[in-house]
């Protein structure tokens, strides 16, 4: 099946700097794909939909200046955190459509201390 | 807005035990439903989906029917494994399985 790689797996750092979270398609072109953010003990929340060459749209509630979405290419999406700060510390996992399928990465554990 | 709900966990069973994960839903229009299942360390995988009411997924031992008369989708096993602990997301969508919406998730740890 399709497979989806995100990296980093996990990641700390300061708070006030930025994170990148890469997210690719490994087999198969994405030209969207899905961010989202879990809490513990919580649901996943869908942030963001990437689309390849074009801006993302964004959810209701998620900044768009502090989370920066780019899809530059069929294959790559990326997840900026910028100036990270501790409530920003949480499970962030990507998905990828493939036809009428979503394949998920193993998710990015971000902690900002 | 549209929405899933499943049941708490963490859930606790012995080996062979039959197994029931609760998950109804709102939602407008006719969604697709779906059972992704993440195992420790690892990412979301597609279990079982069903598109329309009356319809039955099935994959692994795992079957859960689309009750659009209830909103419901319960995930339903006759003999549970260890293998089978990880955590369970009930979803639905609306436009074919692109953007999904997740109920909290609910742990199973199988016991020998």
């Amino acid at each position: 099946g399709a497979v989806v790689s995100q990296h980093p797996s996990w990641v700390i750092c300061k708070s006030g700097t930025s994170v990148k979270i890469e997210c690719r398609s490994l087999d198969f072109q994405a030209t969207t794909m899905f961010w989202y953010r879990q809490f513990p003990k919580q649901s996943l929340m869908l942030m963001a939909t990437s689309n390849e060459g074009s801006k993302a749209t964004y959810e209701q509630g998620v900044e768009k200046d502090k989370f920066l979405i780019n899809h530059a290419s069929l294959t790559l999406s990326t997840l900026t955190v910028t100036s990270a700060h501790p409530e920003d510390s949480s499970f962030y996992i990507c998905s990828a459509r493939a036809g009428l399928r979503a394949f998920f990465g193993q998710g990015t554990r971000l902690t900002v201390v | 807005g549209d929405s899933v709900t499943q049941m708490e966990g963490p859930v606790t069973l012995s080996e062979e035990a039959f197994l029931t994960i609760n998950c109804t839903y709102t939602a407008t229009g006719y969604p697709s439903l779906f059972w992704y299942v993440q195992y420790p360390g690892e990412g979301l995988q597609l279990l079982l989906k069903a598109t329309k009411a009356d319809d039955k997924g099935s994959n692994k031992g795992f079957e859960a029917t689309y009750r659009k008369e209830t909103t419901s989708f319960h995930l339903e096993k006759g003999s549970v494994q260890v293998s089978d602990s990880a955590v369970y997301f009930c979803a639905l969508s609306v436009d074919q399985g692109g953007k999904l919406i997740f109920g909290q998730g609910t742990e199973l740890s199988v016991k020998p």
